[in-house]
């Protein structure tokens, strides 16, 4: 089976712009988390989206946001960017929420 | 809530010496743990997880850990550290239902040849 891919896997923005992060789960999973790691905070849980619901959200401003399609394909937006922001954005697909999650490698956000 | 703390930031051993990485966790419930990897420039790896069977599960390349409910711990070990083992480690717990994993802020293994 092919593995979670995600992409752009490297970006650079400019603050103030947005950006549209892509990831496909493993085929037949159908929860697919989100999360940002940086140096200082470490791993932190975005938002979760199951069978195109989202179930789970994270402590983050508005600006993030996200959305799963009925392939189970999902996208996360990130609006009006700050240099904060900059850091790595992983996905994570499973079978049902609680299941162990199968991560992709990433993509690495720069904003400048 | 559940929570989870690793109790070293970084962990440093000689190439053929045992690994042990520190885990102790917080949940009000019976939890699934887990323990994942990160090489450099990579996405995170599942080495194991337990999920309420045997105390000591088995992972990959070599690793395992035993689940301790009187300590709520959740060690990872390895007999014989390899250079290829130099990694973060993340100590992961989720309680049961519809919650987010919670990941600890993680090992960095440094591997010494």
């Amino acid at each position: 089976k092919a593995g979670v891919t995600q992409t752009p896997r490297y970006l650079i923005k400019t603050r103030g712009q947005q950006v549209t992060l892509s990831c496909s789960p493993i085929s037949g999973h159908r929860s697919v988390s989100w999360y940002q790691q940086t140096p200082g905070q470490g791993l932190q849980f975005l938002f979760e989206y199951f069978s195109e619901t989202q179930r789970n959200k994270g402590n983050f401003p508005g600006r993030f946001s996200g959305r799963q399609f009925s392939n189970s394909r999902s996208e996360m937006n990130v609006s009006t960017l700050e240099l904060g922001d900059s850091a790595l954005y992983l996905c994570a697909s499973s079978l049902y929420s609680t299941y162990e999650q199968y991560f992709g490698p990433g993509t690495r956000l720069t904003v400048t | 809530a559940q929570s989870v703390t690793q109790l070293d930031s970084h962990v440093s051993v000689s190439e053929g010496t045992p690994v042990l990485l520190r885990c102790n966790y917080s949940s009000s419930y019976s939890p699934s743990l887990f323990w994942y990897v990160q090489h450099p420039n990579k996405g995170l790896q599942l080495l194991l997880k337990y999920t309420s069977a045997a105390t000591l599960v088995k992972g990959i390349n070599g690793f395992e850990a035993e689940f301790k409910k009187s300590e709520t711990s959740f060690h990872l070990t390895k007999p014989s550290a390899h250079m290829s083992d130099a990694a973060e480690y993340f100590c992961v717990v989720s309680d049961p239902g519809n919650t987010p994993l919670v990941f600890g802020k993680g090992t960095r293994l440094s591997v010494i040849a």
